[in-house]
């Protein structure tokens, strides 16, 4: 039982190159999510899936783009980098009960953008 | 009204000490409220949790004290060791910011180091 999964661990991006990350689980959770990691900034939401099918925005989608190939895995996509987007990233998923909220996090992306 | 405001920053305290970190937020739809904890190089993983029914929730060496009136609760980490050196997020869930999923807002961390 792998938990959350991410791939690369690290990338070096230049300015203007796309790139995806990957992100799988196999909790059978309904929901995912994608996180940046900023010093002094906390975890912020970029986007979410409640359920296979469905994505939404979070606290700063601009830039990003989602797609949740099927119930376990759900990949975030960098069109344009931009030194902006330097930062560590992180997915999560979780299983919607009223008993458990939990979060499970993968170990990370870093990515740098020059 | 979505933030969580988190203090301080970095925390400094001896082996055998307390730590004490402290969050507040604004919006009383808020129904959940964890602690997560990373160490360098990993992915954040929950330590804690309370709902606002509770003033208190103990586990171990790690309580959440909660005071709905004040829109505050805090982490203690009592007998503080060295391996509790990390950065603690605490975080919201509920309100506008949940609904049927298990959406959280963090706060911005404490970087926690316990010297022996």
């Amino acid at each position: 039982n792998a938990g959350v999964t991410q791939t690369p661990k690290f990338q070096v991006l230049k300015t203007g190159q796309s790139m995806t990350l990957q992100c799988a689980q196999d909790m059978n959770h309904n929901s995912m999510y994608w996180y940046r990691q900023d010093p002094g900034m906390g975890l912020r939401l970029i986007y979410y899936s409640a359920s296979e099918g469905t994505t939404d925005k979070g606290e700063v989608p601009n830039g990003y783009n989602v797609s949740r190939l099927n119930k376990r895995e759900f990949s975030l996509r960098l069109e344009s980098a931009a030194p902006s987007q330097t930062s560590v990233y992180f997915c999560a998923s979780s299983e919607y009960r009223t008993s458990s909220y939990e979060q499970y996090f993968g170990p990370g992306t870093r990515l740098t953008v020059t | 009204q979505q933030q969580v405001k988190q203090s301080p920053q970095s925390l400094i305290v001896q082996k055998g000490g307390i730590s004490i970190i402290n969050c507040a937020y604004e919006n009383t739809a808020f129904d959940y409220f964890p602690w997560y904890q990373q160490f360098p190089g990993k992915g954040p993983a929950l330590l804690i949790a309370i709902r606002p029914d509770v003033s208190e929730k103990k586990e171990g060496r790690f309580t959440i004290s909660f005071n709905k009136s004040a829109k505050q609760f805090s982490l203690h980490i009592m007998d503080s060791q060295p391996g509790d050196s990390a950065t603690y997020f605490c975080a919201a869930k509920g309100g506008m910011y949940g609904g049927a999923t298990n959406k959280l807002i963090f706060g911005t961390g404490t970087l926690l180091a316990v010297q022996p």
